[in-house]
C-alpha cells in the first residue's frame, strides 16, 4: 500500500536555527513528490515538485531534496513567518489517469523570535 | 498557477440538513478534486470531479452522501447531504492544470451541530 510518513510531527526552532523536515514514502513507482505549506485557516500552498532521486529545488530559505525513499525539506536560518504546517504528498506511477496525491500528516513548524 | 476560490468559507449547520460548497478556478483546469481535512489529520481525497459526467469516488465515499457537479472546466460543487456531527471538517477544492502541479482553494470550514 502506498504510504507517506512525515517526521517530526511538530518542530520548534529559534529564529536562525536551521533544521530539516523528513518525508519518507513507500510507493511502487514515483511519478512526483510534492511539498506544500499550510497556514492555519488556509488551504495548502504549493512549494515544490521533485521527480527523481538527486533532484533539488530551492525557494528563499527552503530547499527540498529527494532520494529513492525519502525527501527532506531543509530550512536555513528560519524566521517566525516560516511557522506553518508543511505537507508532503506523493503521486504514484500506477495512480492511473487521475494521478491522485497521497498526503502525509504534516510537520507543524514553530519558529520563535 | 491557478487561483481557486470557495464559497462559503465557513458554515454552521444543523444535523440532517445539506450544504453545497462552490469552487471556482480562475483558469481552465484539466482535473478538479475534493478533499476533506479533519483536525490534526492528513488530507483525504473524497472524489475527482469529472466534467460532464459522474464524479469518481474514493473508497468510503458515496455519491448519495457527497454529490458532485462539474458543469465546465472552471467550476464544481460538492454537496454534503444529510449531515451529522461526524461531517464537521474542512472541505478543500483542488485543481490541476499541468501534468502534475496541483493547487488548492482556501477551504470551507463546516461545523455540524
Amino acid at each position: 500500500e502506498d504510504q507517506v510518513t512525515q517526521s517530526p510531527e511538530a518542530l520548534r526552532l529559534q529564529e536562525g536555527e536551521s533544521s530539516s523536515l523528513n518525508c519518507s514514502y513507500t510507493v511502487s513507482g514515483l511519478r512526483g513528490l510534492f511539498w506544500y505549506r499550510q497556514d492555519p485557516g488556509k488551504g495548502p500552498e504549493f512549494l515544490f515538485t521533485l521527480y527523481s532521486a538527486g533532484e533539488e529545488k530551492e525557494k528563499e530559505r527552503l530547499k527540498a531534496t529527494l532520494t529513492k525513499k525519502e525527501s527532506f525539506l531543509h530550512i536555513t536560518a528560519p524566521k517566525p513567518e516560516d511557522s506553518a504546517t508543511y505537507l508532503c504528498a506523493v503521486q504514484a506511477l500506477d495512480g492511473g489517469s487521475q494521478g491522485n496525491l497521497i498526503f502525509g500528516k504534516g510537520t507543524k513548524l514553530s519558529v520563535k523570535p | 498557477s491557478a487561483v481557486i476560490s470557495q464559497k462559503p468559507s465557513r458554515d454552521i449547520c444543523q444535523r440532517g440538513t445539506s450544504l453545497t460548497i462552490q469552487c471556482q478556478v480562475d483558469s481552465q483546469v484539466t482535473m478538479m478534486f475534493w478533499y476533506r481535512q479533519q483536525p490534526g489529520q492528513s488530507l483525504t481525497l473524497i472524489a475527482t470531479a469529472n466534467q460532464g459526467s459522474e464524479a469518481t469516488y474514493e473508497s468510503g465515499f458515496v455519491i448519495d452522501k457527497f454529490p458532485i457537479s462539474r458543469p465546465n472546466l472552471t467550476f464544481s460543487t460538492l454537496t454534503v447531504s444529510n449531515m451529522s456531527p461526524e461531517d464537521s471538517s474542512i472541505y478543500l477544492c483542488s485543481g490541476r492544470s499541468g501534468p502534475q502541479t496541483q493547487y488548492f482553494g482556501p477551504g470551507t470550514r463546516l461545523l455540524v451541530l
